[in-house]
């Protein structure tokens, strides 16, 4: 199985910011099968990122993924107030299909 | 427009058993797979299993296995996720998500059901 360390995992920002956000795999994940999740309280998860840098349909520019192998990030460019949630990676190369911890990206 | 429907909040005692469900529409659900994914009170996000509801078949992370059973109704595009006999740990919520590509599991979810909050307490 692999396992997803997200870090860090509490990440204090202001509005107008920019947040990164790593998750590092135990093992390579495969062809890049790397998504990102933006949970807000109370909501589903909504995907935001997946094979490791595309954007999902109707996920603004602000929102960017990077990285291969075991190390990927998740970049917004500039925090709108909407962003303040938690985050999520999820590797889906290889079964069991794991989570990481989540990053809270909180107003500072 | 995507949909995915869970069924209601359940409040269940040790030993009982549950099935809750997610209804699809607006697709066509035999040909995406559909996954659950447990929260449990104040965590992160757990896999459990997929299912394909054109032939019903079955994958679970080992740690899931026997505990839980997922099964489908393709004639009622429904997917189920079932317990025999529930344990206070089960408490939780429990999502359903739908794959987002037909046909392959090897995509992440895109489509969520509201998700079904299971309490589990004597």
């Amino acid at each position: 199985e692999i396992v997803l360390t997200q870090s860090p995992g509490t990440l204090s920002l202001s509005p107008g910011e920019r947040a990164t956000l790593s998750c590092r795999a135990s093992q390579s994940v495969s062809s890049n099968y790397l998504a990102w999740y933006q949970q807000k309280p109370g909501q589903a998860p909504r995907l935001l990122i997946y094979g490791a840098s595309s954007r999902a349909t109707g996920i603004p520019d602000r929102f960017s993924g990077s990285g291969s192998g075991t190390d990927f990030t998740l970049t917004i460019s500039r925090l709108e107030p909407e962003d303040f949630a938690v985050y999520y990676c999820q590797q889906y190369g290889s079964s069991p299909k794991t989570f990481g911890q989540g990053t809270k990206v909180e107003i500072k | 427009e995507v949909q995915l429907v869970q069924s209601g909040a359940e409040v269940k005692k040790p030993g009982e058993s549950l099935k809750i469900s997610c209804k699809g529409s607006g697709y066509s659900f035999t040909t995406y797979w559909i996954g659950w994914v447990r929260q449990m009170p104040g965590k992160g996000l757990e896999w459990m299993g997929i299912i394909y509801p054109g032939d019903s078949d079955t994958r679970y992370n080992p740690s899931f296995q026997g505990q839980v059973t997922i099964s489908a109704d393709k004639s009622i595009s429904t997917a189920y996720l079932q317990w025999s006999s529930l344990k206070a740990s089960d408490t939780a919520m429990f999502y359903c998500a739908r794959h987002l590509s037909p046909q392959s599991s090897w995509v992440p979810f895109d489509y969520w059901g509201q998700g079904t909050l299971v309490t589990v307490s004597s």
